[in-house]
């Protein structure tokens, strides 16, 4: 069946800098969407991506689909606290449109 | 707006009891999705229905689960018996359309705990 990966799986960012999480599927994908929980909350949808090679960006968020559409990334510029949580990607399988999330990236930031 | 509505928030139980979780979708929407959260398995779909009807069910983990949805506004997840595996957040999300090209809205969900 379809799985989807997502790496790192923890991420200690010092406040200001950059950095990137990847997710990548066993299978060509119908579209993707990437959400945010905060520590001790829920999922909170942030973008969808359906196009191959579709860029989008929310101010300092950055999202990619690759041109295959078996892989996505999500990079954040300038990290502030706010942006402690855990992100997930979520892909739709083109094949059976299963949805399958990824484990996630738990980020945390030191000021 | 209200958002997704789950209840209770928090759940603790002793093994081999029923237990009944409520979810309220966001009116108007017609798709309803139940989902399951612990630290080993991450965040899995359990449970997908589209106008009230279940269209996948292939995540549900075994005949002790069980979910309906009797009208467009009210979805119940029943656990009989409960086992401590079955401790987790379990989410309800709803979405305006179906599972394709829709944004999920997540409720708060609800902390169960089996002893």
């Amino acid at each position: 069946g379809q799985q989807v990966m997502q790496i790192p799986q923890y991420q200690h960012v010092q406040e200001g800098e950059d950095f990137t999480t990847y997710c990548n599927s066993s299978t060509t994908l119908s579209n993707i969407q990437w959400y945010k929980q905060r520590p001790g909350g829920h999922p909170v949808f942030l973008i969808q991506l359906v196009k191959s090679g579709e860029v989008k960006k929310q101010k300092r968020l950055t999202f990619q689909f690759g041109e295959a559409k078996k892989n996505s990334s999500l990079h954040i510029t300038a990290t502030q606290t706010t942006d402690v949580g855990t992100y997930f990607c979520a892909g739709l399988s083109s094949n059976d449109y299963k949805l399958s999330f990824g484990a996630g990236t738990t980020v945390t930031v030191r000021a | 707006d209200a958002g997704v509505i789950q209840s209770p928030r928090h759940e603790v139980t002793e093994m081999g009891q029923e237990v009944t979780l409520r979810c309220k979708p966001i009116s108007g929407h017609n798709s309803l999705f139940w989902y399951r959260q612990t630290m080993m398995r991450g965040l899995e779909l359990l449970i997908y229905f589209n106008n009230n009807v279940p269209i996948d069910d292939s995540g549900m983990p075994e005949d002790r689960f069980s979910a309906k949805m009797p009208n467009a506004s009210f979805s119940t997840l029943k656990i009989q018996p409960s086992e401590p595996r079955d401790s987790a957040v379990y989410f309800c999300a709803s979405s305006l359309a179906g599972l394709a090209y829709e944004t999920q809205y997540f409720g708060p969900g609800t902390r169960l705990l089996v002893l």
